[in-house]
């Protein structure tokens, strides 16, 4: 079976450096996706990681380890916006484009 | 915007309505998608449609009724629902359902069965 992990509340300051981590388990890996997602809102897209090591866009980086089952979002420079879920989610084994999610991390940005 | 749309984005309904809501996409792509999320729960995914076919039912009882009649709709009909549906039904699409396609979300429709 596929199982996703990951805090479900964290806060942080606003101007600091927050790491979301997620740890996963699937049989057969096809990369890993991280989506934000604002109260009320659709989830958005954030990075997709398949191969080992650290991909940085602006303020977000996004790091995979496949050995250990483990990755981060690293949220730099904090704002008040970035006051969202984040949601790691991996494609199940085989078959269509499926995504499994985990339950999101749930993050508060305070001045 | 995200370039897909819902409709409505809030539905109360009664146990014994029949109700669909509506996703439309303007980004050209093949496949899309219906998921549930309740309340501190993950992400679940309903089905999973590709060029109209549906390829994926994960398991969604018979009273969620998906129909894809172009790949740029997708609707869910809903019939005597129970009150544990209510949650945000999410539609989303991406490029092609085969491999790991980023997918793109609606706003979602808020569904209450009371």
């Amino acid at each position: 079976g596929q199982n996703i992990d990951q805090p479900t509340e964290m806060t942080a300051t606003e101007g600091a450096i927050v790491q979301i981590n997620c740890t996963y388990q699937t049989s057969g890996f096809n990369g890993l996706f991280w989506y934000q997602q604002h109260a009320g809102e659709a989830p958005t897209f954030l990075s997709y990681n398949v191969l080992d090591g650290l991909e940085e866009k602006g303020r977000f980086s996004s790091f995979l380890s496949r050995s250990k089952g483990y990755s981060y979002l690293l949220l730099k420079e904090l704002q008040m916006k970035d006051s969202a879920s984040y949601l790691c989610a991996v494609p199940s084994k085989g078959g269509y484009n499926k995504l499994i999610f985990g339950a999101g991390t749930r993050l508060a940005v305070h001045p | 915007e995200t370039g897909v749309t819902q409709t409505p984005r809030h539905l109360v309904m009664g146990m014994t309505n029949k109700k669909s809501l509506k996703c439309e996409q303007h980004l050209g792509h093949n496949a899309m998608y219906w998921y549930k999320q309740s309340a501190k729960k993950p992400l679940e995914l309903m089905f999973v449609y590709s060029l109209e076919e549906r390829v994926e039912n994960n398991s969604v009882p018979s009273r969620f009724s998906p129909e894809c009649p172009n790949s740029s709709h997708l609707f869910l009909h809903l019939h005597t629902l129970q009150p544990e549906d209510s949650a945000l039904y999410l539609c989303a699409s991406s490029l092609s359902a085969g491999g790991s396609y980023e997918q793109y979300f609606g706003p979602g429709t808020r569904l209450t069965v009371t």
